[in-house]
C-alpha cells in the first residue's frame, strides 16, 4: 500500500531564503507523485508531478521537485521565498501504478514567509 | 477549455439534516470524477470516485454517499448528517485513469452545528 509522510507541520522561512519542504513516499510499485499549494478557503492547484520521466521537476511559481528513488523522497524547493508563496503544500501519491485521480495524500505543510 | 463548478460554497447544517453538494465539469465528455474530504487540520482523504453514469466507487465506509446521474455531474449526498461529516469537500476529475493531472473544484465547507 502506499503512503506519504511530510516532515515538518508548519515550516517558517525569511522571505528571500531557500524553501524546503519534505516529503517521503511509501510504495511497491513505481509512484506518480504530486505537489499541490492551497490557498486559504480555495481548491488545490498542481504546482508539479513526477511520472516517471525526469527525476527533476520544474513546476509553476518557481518550485521544482526531484524524486530520489533510493532515499523514497520528493521533497519540494524553491531557491528564494516571496511573501505570496504563504499557503499549505501536500505531496501526494497515486495509488497503484496509474489512476491519477486516487491519490493518498500527505498530512500538509504549512508555509509561513516573514518579511 | 475544462472548468469545474461546485457548490455551495459554505453551508452550515444541523445534526441529522440532509446534505447535497453537487460538481459539474464544463469542457470534457465521459470523466473520472472524485469526492475527497479534508477534515480540519488533516490531509485530504479519498470518499469516492467515479469512472461513468452510475458507477460509484466508495474508498471508506461513511455517512456518506454519492451519486453521478449525468456523464459530467457528481453529487454528494447524506441523509442524516453526524458532527464528524465537518469538513472542507473537493470534487475533482480526471480525463482518464492513466497519467493525467487531477483537477480540483474550489471546495465546500461544510459545518454540522
Amino acid at each position: 500500500a502506499q503512503s506519504v509522510t511530510q516532515l515538518g507541520s508548519h515550516v517558517s522561512v525569511s522571505e528571500g531564503a531557500l524553501v524546503l519542504l519534505r516529503c517521503n513516499y511509501s510504495s511497491s510499485v513505481p509512484p506518480y507523485l504530486f505537489w499541490y499549494v492551497q490557498y486559504p478557503n480555495q481548491g488545490l492547484q498542481l504546482l508539479l508531478k513526477y511520472t516517471s520521466a525526469a527525476t527533476l521537476v520544474k513546476g509553476i511559481n518557481g518550485f521544482e521537485a526531484e524524486f530520489k528513488k533510493s532515499e523514497t523522497s520528493f521533497h519540494l524547493t524553491k531557491p528564494s521565498a516571496h511573501m505570496s508563496d504563504a499557503a499549505e503544500y501536500f505531496c501526494a501519491v497515486t495509488q497503484g501504478s496509474s489512476n491519477t485521480g486516487k491519490l493518498i495524500f500527505g498530512q500538509g505543510t504549512t508555509l509561513q514567509v516573514k518579511p | 477549455s475544462q472548468t469545474i463548478h461546485q457548490w455551495p460554497a459554505t453551508l452550515v447544517q444541523p445534526v441529522g439534516s440532509p446534505l447535497s453538494l453537487e460538481c459539474t465539469v464544463e469542457g470534457t465528455s465521459n470523466p473520472n470524477l472524485y469526492w475527497y474530504r479534508q477534515a480540519a487540520g488533516r490531509g485530504l482523504q479519498l470518499l469516492f470516485y467515479s469512472v461513468g453514469i452510475g458507477q460509484i466507487s466508495s474508498e471508506v465506509p461513511q455517512n456518506l454517499s454519492a451519486s453521478r446521474p449525468q456523464d459530467r455531474q457528481f453529487i454528494l449526498s447524506s441523509k442524516k448528517l453526524l458532527l464528524s461529516d465537518s469538513g472542507f469537500y473537493l470534487c475533482a476529475w480526471t480525463r482518464d485513469s492513466f497519467g493525467n493531472t487531477i483537477y480540483f473544484g474550489e471546495g465546500s465547507w461544510l459545518t454540522v452545528v
